[in-house]
């Protein structure tokens, strides 16, 4: 089955303390990108990857970083979390970055840092 | 700049009642319209994808329509399901210059309930 899959799907996590949350997709898409959700506001996409090795900053990238090593592979990590990063975040890949190509989305990762 | 605004925040209807949910947009330069579908706690699923030529779009009992001129689109749903509970997200792209890539500006959603 075509998926984009995420983990872990709840995290709480002290300020400060490292975390990664892993994202993987089994469609071969070279676009992969992380958007966090917050209530009454739209997905806001924090970094995206063109390809291995290929990465660029969304509209909110401050305080994560990615890597890209792997094509399937497109971990999130934060450094030193902190309580304004608590949020519902989404991995999702497409094929391009075309136009018109569909996106598809992971389950969510809910993260509460206190 | 660029923005997805969508109505009603959130809305109750009986199941087998339709519905209708609104977007407008400033998006410029326009490439697409999209329409997705959020369960609780899950990730967004496409329903429909529109052109600037595109004025309607079937997916089932969901009808996208794209008034390309007014800057409007409309999602509506006919004969709810309680199934159909969930937030529906407007999406708009944007054209980049550099490449002909595409940049998504998501609306905040409307939150749909469907009562037995």
């Amino acid at each position: 089955e075509a998926q984009v899959t995420q983990n872990p799907r709840y995290l709480i996590t002290v300020t400060g303390k490292k975390l990664t949350v892993t994202c993987s997709q089994n469609m071969n898409h070279e676009y992969m990108s992380w958007y966090r959700q917050d209530p009454g506001l739209g997905l806001r996409q924090i970094y995206y990857s063109m390809n291995v090795e290929v990465t660029d900053k969304g509209d909110v990238p401050e305080g994560y970083k990615v890597s890209r090593k792997e094509k399937r592979n497109f971990p999130l990590i934060l450094e030193s979390p902190s309580p304004n990063q608590t949020s519902l975040y989404f991995c999702a890949s497409s094929l391009t970055r075309g136009m018109n190509t569909e996106a598809f989305f992971g389950q969510g990762t809910r993260l509460t840092v206190v | 700049k660029n923005q997805v605004e969508q109505s009603p925040q959130s809305l109750i209807i009986l199941e087998g009642k339709n519905c209708t949910l609104q977007c407008n947009y400033t998006v410029s330069p326009f490439s697409n319209l999209r329409w997705y579908k959020q369960d609780t706690g899950r990730g967004p699923v496409s329903l429909t994808i529109m052109t600037f030529s595109e004025n309607t779009k079937s997916n089932g009992r969901y009808t996208a329509t794209l008034d390309a001129d007014t800057k409007q689109s409309s999602l509506h749903i006919t004969a709810s399901q309680l199934s159909d509970s969930a937030s529906y997200i407007c999406v708009v792209s944007a054209k980049e210059f550099s490449g002909g890539y595409n940049k998504l500006i998501f609306g905040a959603g409307t939150r749909l309930a469907v009562h037995p």
